[in-house]
This record gives C-alpha cells, structure tokens and sequence, in this order.
C-alpha cells in the first residue's frame, strides 16, 4: 500500500496522559498536514510541515500538542496531559505540490479517546 | 473555523436517483475541491474547480461553481450504494494554510 498511513488506528486513554501518533506520508510528497475531526464537523486544519520544517500552526494547537517530521519523511503529532475534549479523529494529509499544490491525499486517521 | 456550509446536512435517496449537495465558502478562492469519507475512515479527493472555471466532470460527478455569489453544488448522477458517504467541500490547500473544511452533507444511498 502506497497511499498515507497511521498509527495507531485507536487508541484510548485516560484524562492526563500523554499519547504520540504516527503518520507516514507519501514516500515523494515533501508537505505534511495534521488536521482533527470531530464527530459531526469537517476536519480542521492543526499544522503544517514543508519537508521537515513546521511552517504553520493553527490556533488549535495549543501548547499541549507538538508535532515533528525530524528527517523531512514521517512526522508525529504529541499531545500531552489529555483532555476529554481532545477526543477526536486525526487526520494526516501529505501532498506533492510540484504535481497538484492543492490535492492532499488522507490517511486513514487515528481515532483518540480520551476517558 | 469552518469556511463552507454544505446544504442539506444529510440526503437519503434511491440508489439510481440523483443527488445534489451544495456548498456556500465565505472568503475569495483560488479553488474549491470536494471531498468523500466513508464512515470513520479517511477522506478521499473527488475533484476540484479552479475559481475561473464554471463547471466541470469527472465520470459521474458533475461540480458546478458560482463565484458571483459563493458556492458551489456537486451531483452525482445515477447513485449506487456505494456512494453512501459524508461528501465536504473545502478551500485553500495551496501551501501553509491546509485546507478548511465545510460541516459535511451525510449521503445514503437506499437499495
């Protein structure tokens, strides 16, 4: 399977912990996006990543979350001290703009539970 | 924030009929694309229409555009059950500001 993948595909855990997510794009595309969908709403836009640089961030991401892509390939998205309203679906996206700037290719996403 | 409103939240229709969801955006565009997800999976491209562009088809698909007055409306023509999904249209996706998303239209298909 060649499209964009995540890991886990659920996880629960319990109000305070930490979890960490993993999302491996694309092998060719150098853009990275997070995005967090909850039950009934479109996705909405978390950060952005050119290669390995973080380039923008959403005023969603509060400083409980912090997402990296250290070598410009996978990238994961770390939310510390949870909360119940971090309960959501997370989305990873990847694009390849020299082909299409504006298709991004989904991954299956990471369902989160927090109890 | 959510950019787009799609309209209506949720269509229920014979399979073989056709469906309409619509689409209004509050700020100017570049491009506007569209979007299925399967129940609780990821979400798949459909097609997208650059803001010169009027109209535009893609196999069954049929996606209409209206800068004039901010919206835009996608049909699919002769529906199967497998187009039972949440259908979102959504902007932007040119490069740091991601895409924005609207609330979704939910589409079942009745055998």
């Amino acid at each position: 399977d060649t499209g964009v993948s995540q890991d886990p595909r659920h996880k629960i855990t319990k109000r305070g912990q930490n979890v960490t997510f993993r999302c491996d794009p694309i092998s060719e595309h150098n853009r990275l996006y997070w995005y967090r969908q909850t039950l009934g709403q479109g996705p909405e836009f978390l950060t952005y990543f050119q290669n390995e640089a973080q380039l923008e961030k959403s005023r969603l991401l509060s400083d409980r979350f912090s997402a990296e892509r250290p070598k410009g390939s996978f990238s994961t998205l770390e939310i510390q001290r949870t909360e119940q309203g971090d309960s959501a679906m997370y989305l990873c996206a990847s694009s390849f703009p020299d082909r299409d700037p504006y298709e991004q290719y989904f991954g299956p996403g990471t369902r989160l539970t927090v109890t | 924030s959510q950019q787009g409103e799609e309209d209506p939240q949720a269509l229920s229709i014979q399979e073989g009929e056709n469906a309409t969801m619509n689409c209004s955006y509050k700020t100017s565009i570049n491009n506007l694309q569209w979007y299925r997800q399967n129940s609780g999976r990821g979400l798949v491209h459909l097609i997208l229409i650059r803001s010169n562009e009027r109209e535009k088809h893609s196999g069954r698909l049929r996606v209409t555009l209206d800068t004039s007055k901010k919206s835009s409306s996608l049909l699919i023509t002769a529906s199967r059950a497998a187009d039972t999904a949440s259908y979102f249209c959504a902007t932007g996706g040119g490069g740091a500001d991601g895409l924005t998303f609207g609330k979704g239209t939910h589409l079942i298909i009745q055998p």
